[in-house]
Formats: structure tokens, sequence, C-alpha cells
């Protein structure tokens, strides 16, 4: 099992769509969960840290499960400027390690 | 200005050549990064140092080195190019008092190895 799993996409989606994005991880140890954005040709940013109890900024909810070790990412009433890379990002192993990111998942709106 | 800051944002070279990627920083960060990004593969790890003296091997440290001259600055070198290092490069900082969360990334290096 790969260490941080995505559905790569493309999820092509009109405007006011929600959509939602799902990633696994595989090390039961990890404390430490992130959605990186990630524009075409661009540097990743961080869009939001994932809490246990779940945490939402604006239109974007964060969700995690730790028994499953799954980690998702709603986005509400998409935007045009929605589109772009997510990545799901996990920490390493080891405390102190730096993070390990997912390949990313692909959206794109469309008006 | 930006925060991190990378030189040259694209390079072509030819194989065999000895390549140095370089980093600078303002944001006063004792942690840098070096990743690469391929298409399908996402970022992979190179090589991390948590301050001047401290230099880790990421996932894939084979074919390069690094330096670490200044807390703000660290450079990422391939002593001797090949085509399949052709990627995007990235170094990026955080700042251990937050933890490890968030990575400030540079805009990035394009290389290409012919």
């Amino acid at each position: 099992r790969k260490e941080v799993e995505q559905d790569p996409g493309p999820f092509n989606v009109p405007e006011g769509a929600t959509v939602a994005f799902n990633c696994t991880y595989s090390n039961s140890a990890s404390q430490s969960f992130f959605w990186y954005r990630q524009d075409c040709r661009k540097e990743p940013k961080l869009l939001m840290s994932v809490y246990s109890s779940g945490n939402e900024d604006g239109r974007f909810t964060a969700q995690l499960n730790r028994a499953s070790q799954y980690i998702s990412l709603l986005i509400r009433d998409s935007k045009l400027s929605d589109s772009a890379t997510y990545l799901c990002v996990v920490n390493g192993p080891q405390a102190g390690t730096a993070l390990i990111f997912g390949k990313g998942t692909t959206l794109s709106v469309s008006s | 200005d930006a925060d991190v800051t990378q030189t040259p944002r694209n390079r072509i070279t030819k194989t065999g050549k000895r390549i140095m990627l370089e980093c600078s920083q303002t944001k006063g960060h004792d942690r840098m990064y070096w990743y690469r990004q391929d298409p399908g593969l996402g970022l992979r790890l190179i090589y991390y140092s948590f301050d001047v003296k401290d230099i880790n091997k990421g996932e894939i440290s084979d074919g390069y080195s690094v330096s670490r001259q200044a807390q703000a600055k660290f450079s990422l070198s391939l002593e001797s190019a090949i085509p399949n290092q052709t990627a995007l490069y990235f170094c990026a900082t955080s700042d251990p008092r937050t933890g490890v969360a968030e990575q400030y990334f540079g805009p990035g290096t394009r290389l290409t190895v012919t």
C-alpha cells in the first residue's frame, strides 16, 4: 500500500457544484494531516490543516477518520478559481521528518 | 519580494554536466527541503536540513548532493546530470516552532537534461 493515495481524477465539474476528494494513508502513527493546493506549474501552497474533529474554512471542509486512515476534502459551490491539483499530505513515519505528499487530485471547474 | 527564491528558474543542460540549483529564503526558518516533482509521481523528497549543521537524505537522494551554506541558503547539486533527472525541483522551508506543519515552497526550477 502506498503511503498516501489519492484518486488522480480529473474531476470535471460545473460552477456551483459540490465535489469531494478522498485520501488514504498507510502509517497509523501519522499525527499531522493537510491539504495543499497546486496550480499548474506553480508551487504547492497550504490550503488547510485537517483536525480530528473536522474543520471548515469557508466553502472548504476537511475531515479525518483515524480508524480508517482516511482524509477527505469537500468543496461546496465550486468556483472557476478552484481549478487546481489538490495534494493530500501526511507527516512522515518518524518524528521530525518531512511531509509525505500524495500525487494529487486534479479538479477542473467549468462555466 | 518572494520569501523563498530559487535560481535558475529554468535550465537546460547536457548529460554528464554538473549543475547547482540554489535556494534562498528570507523567512528565518531553520528547516529547508529539496523536492522533485515528476508527472504522475508527485512530490518526492531529495534532501532536508533542520539546521546549518544537519543534513539528511530523503526518499531519492542518489545522484544528488546538498550544501547548507547558511540558515538562509540551501543548494542542490547534480554532480553528473542524467536525463531521468529532468523534473521540476522545489525548495521549501518550515518553522520548527510550528511543527512540520506548513511548508513554504519556492517557485520551482524546471530542469531539462538532454
